[in-house]
């Protein structure tokens, strides 16, 4: 069973410039998450969707971050506009509801 | 709000010698949380080792356990004789039931003396 994929693996950028994640998550799983994971600290969830539908979005800067996962399968999650501050490994993870969540390899974005 | 800390962040210890990470958590808005453990072994992504959902219970994998203690609101991962492979980093995250959205603690690098 092929796990969660994530690309690019590594991203490096200047202030205001964008950046799109994406993510393949396991076959059949309906649940996705979007997790930024700063150094040295846990992973905090950004948003996660059941099928298309954004279940939780709150912790996303939404004045510069946004999400979509518009088939149900596959999700992109995009900055428009990088700061500093926005360094961080990028996680998605994919599950059933309720159960245990997969993680992918991650994205570490370095804004400089 | 719900918390949970690992008060080290790295934690070094000897080959065959015994290991305890400590993980406690702090809740108001879940009546009965269920605790996990998660594993980051390096160049991999995080997978979760162990969880336990009543309070009371030991849950165990890989030679690793930790009890979940309603009384001191912890959940510590100890295992006796720690191995070279053993080394990575160890999450512990507090979730509810089928909300299933994750808590984490800050992670404890596990560091591996031959």
């Amino acid at each position: 069973e092929a796990g969660v994929t994530q690309s690019p693996r590594y991203a490096v950028l200047q202030e205001g410039q964008a950046v799109s994640f994406w993510c393949d998550p396991i076959s059949g799983h309906d649940t996705l998450y979007w997790y930024q994971q700063p150094r040295d600290q846990g992973p905090q969830l950004l948003v996660y969707f059941r099928d298309e539908a954004v279940i939780d979005n709150s912790q996303l800067p939404s004045d510069r971050f946004s999400a979509v996962r518009p088939k149900g399968t596959n999700s992109t999650l995009k900055i428009q506009s990088a700061k500093q501050g926005d360094t961080a490994t990028y996680l998605c993870a994919s599950s059933f509801p309720g159960y245990e969540q997969y993680f992918g390899p991650g994205t570490r974005l370095t804004v400089l | 709000g719900d918390s949970v800390t690992q008060t080290e962040g790295q934690v070094t210890v000897s080959e065959s010698k015994s290991l305890i990470i400590n993980c406690t958590y702090s809740t108001t808005s879940i009546a009965y949380p269920n605790l996990f453990w998660y594993v980051r072994y390096p160049g991999e992504g995080l997978q979760l080792l162990l969880k336990v959902i009543t309070a009371g219970q030991k849950g165990s994998s890989r030679g690793f356990e930790a009890t979940y203690n309603k009384e001191t609101t912890s959940f510590h991962l100890q295992k006796a004789s720690v191995q070279e492979s053993d080394s990575a980093v160890y999450y512990c995250a507090l979730g509810e039931g089928s909300n299933y959205q994750l808590i984490w603690g800050s992670g404890t690098k596990l560091i591996i003396k031959p």
